[in-house]
């Protein structure tokens, strides 16, 4: 069974500064893994991509990688901004059951 | 520019009433999908739909229904509902299913309904 693990469940960082975030799945047979950003009390905003035959995807500050092997995955965030504030959740498009499995996500707080 | 539009936003049942959640989007996407989100344990399908007249269950289908009409609909039917149905609900859509070799980083996701069952 597909497991997503998101550690740490929170992190707080100081304005400025370079973050990884990470998510780890416990099966391979993945076709794809995605990055979403969700708000307080809004709806979750597609962020990255990353097909299964990719090693990474990357939007303006946003860098995410992707290491089937190992079953890994970073979302990198350069420059951290207040704006940045929000849950991070990663899913993989599961090639076994057909379906995007989730993680918990990460709350990042951005101090300024 | 609607987008994905779920209604209502928030919603308090007592045990045994029934109810339907509505979504409904503009952009003529075959996929669409329903999740729950609770604390701590990330998004789960409920049941998706990869056209009009066809759905399936997702990894937690019990007490709910669903039908597919149209390509723009796809409420969500709480038959009976209970207390470990409290929750916040999403309705996703997208060109193609998420999961697949085809996905493309276009999903969109309503801004949730926040149920509460007494």
């Amino acid at each position: 069974k597909q497991e997503v693990t998101q550690i740490p469940a929170a992190l707080s960082v100081p304005e400025g500064e370079n973050l990884v975030l990470n998510c780890s799945f416990t099966d391979s047979a993945i076709y794809n893994l995605q990055w979403f950003r969700q708000d307080p009390g809004k709806g979750l905003t597609s962020l990255l991509l990353i097909q299964s035959s990719q090693r990474e995807q990357t939007s303006g500050r946003l860098n995410a990688s992707l290491d089937k092997s190992s079953g890994r995955s970073t979302l990198y965030i350069a420059a951290s901004q207040p704006g940045d504030s929000a849950t991070y959740l990663c899913a993989v498009g599961s090639s076994n059951t057909g379906k995007l499995i989730f993680g918990q996500g990460t709350t990042l707080q951005v101090k300024p | 520019n609607a987008g994905v539009t779920q209604t209502p936003k928030f919603q308090v049942l007592k045990t045994g009433q029934s109810m339907t959640l509505q979504c409904a989007q503009d952009m003529n996407h075959e996929y669409m999908s329903w999740y729950r989100q609770d604390p701590g344990m990330g998004l789960r399908l409920i049941h998706y739909s990869v056209g009009a007249g066809i759905t399936d269950q997702g990894e937690v289908p019990n007490g709910y229904n669903v039908s597919r009409s149209t390509t723009e609909d796809f409420p969500l039917r709480l038959l009976s509902a209970a207390p470990s149905q409290t929750s916040v609900y999403f309705c996703a859509s997208s060109p193609t299913p998420p999961w697949g070799s085809r996905a493309k980083n276009i999903q969109y996701f309503g801004a949730g309904t926040r149920l509460s069952v007494l």
